[in-house]
């Protein structure tokens, strides 16, 4: 059974980078079936997608985050991780990390079939 | 750039049927799925490419995308169902999501 696991600083300070790594188990980073990915929440909005990640390193970015956003993956501890620099306090929400399924036709992340429980990560001196 | 575009609210009687819009320009040519999200939790996926239920999905849950729009059903809707949804697509290489409607049941 597919469980992913967020863990890092729940608290980052304002300009400096948050880092957060998302750990996969029942399923592997390195298969080529499936995107991996992260989405945010901030607290009492909706979702925002960040960025996904195959296992070559190929990403796709939000276009609004993407000049501060780096996704990488790690095949040796079937990880992969999310880097957000220069943050503010517009950035403080729950990251989920999860799994997305290319479509019938095409090959993009297009939906997201499992996800971790999340992790808040505040911004804030 | 896309935009999708969801009521904020829905409400319902038990054991009837709700339906959440998720509306965008020709939406219908592009694959949609729809995600439950209760308080504390995380997302869950209950419609993918328009149509197809994961396993472990109950058969009340159905969704359509033809159009501008994209319609999540839930027939004889039950308290359980009580939850936030959310659309989401795929445009121009960015995966978007609509912002979400509150479902109450009473």
């Amino acid at each position: 059974q597919l469980q992913l696991q967020e863990s890092g600083p729940g608290l980052v300070k304002p300009s400096e980078t948050l880092s957060l790594t998302c750990t996969v188990s029942g399923g592997s980073v390195s298969s080529s079936d499936y995107f991996w990915g992260w989405i945010r929440q901030p607290p009492g909005k909706g979702l925002e997608w960040v960025g996904s990640i195959f296992y070559s390193g190929y990403t796709y970015y939000n276009p609004s985050l993407e000049s501060r956003v780096t996704i990488s993956v790690d095949t040796s501890k079937n990880q992969f991780s999310l880097k957000l620099t220069s943050v503010t306090a517009a950035d403080t929400a729950v990251y989920f990390c999860a799994r997305a399924q290319p479509p019938s036709r095409g090959w993009y992340p297009s939906f997201f079939d499992g996800w971790g429980q999340g992790t808040l990560v505040t911004v804030s001196s | 750039s896309y935009e999708v575009t969801q009521p904020p609210s829905v409400s319902v009687s038990p054991g009837q049927t709700a339906s959440i819009t998720c509306s965008g320009n020709n939406l219908g040519n592009k694959f949609t799925s729809w995600y439950q999200q209760k308080p504390g939790q995380s997302p869950v996926l209950v419609i993918y490419q328009d149509t197809k239920r994961p396993s472990g999905i109950p058969e009340r849950f159905s969704g359509s995308n033809s159009g501008n729009t994209a319609t999540l059903t839930i027939s004889g809707t039950q308290a359980v169902d009580e939850a936030d949804y959310y659309c989401q697509t795929w445009d121009s290489s960015t995966v978007l999501f609509g912002g979400g409607t509150k479902l109450t049941v009473l």
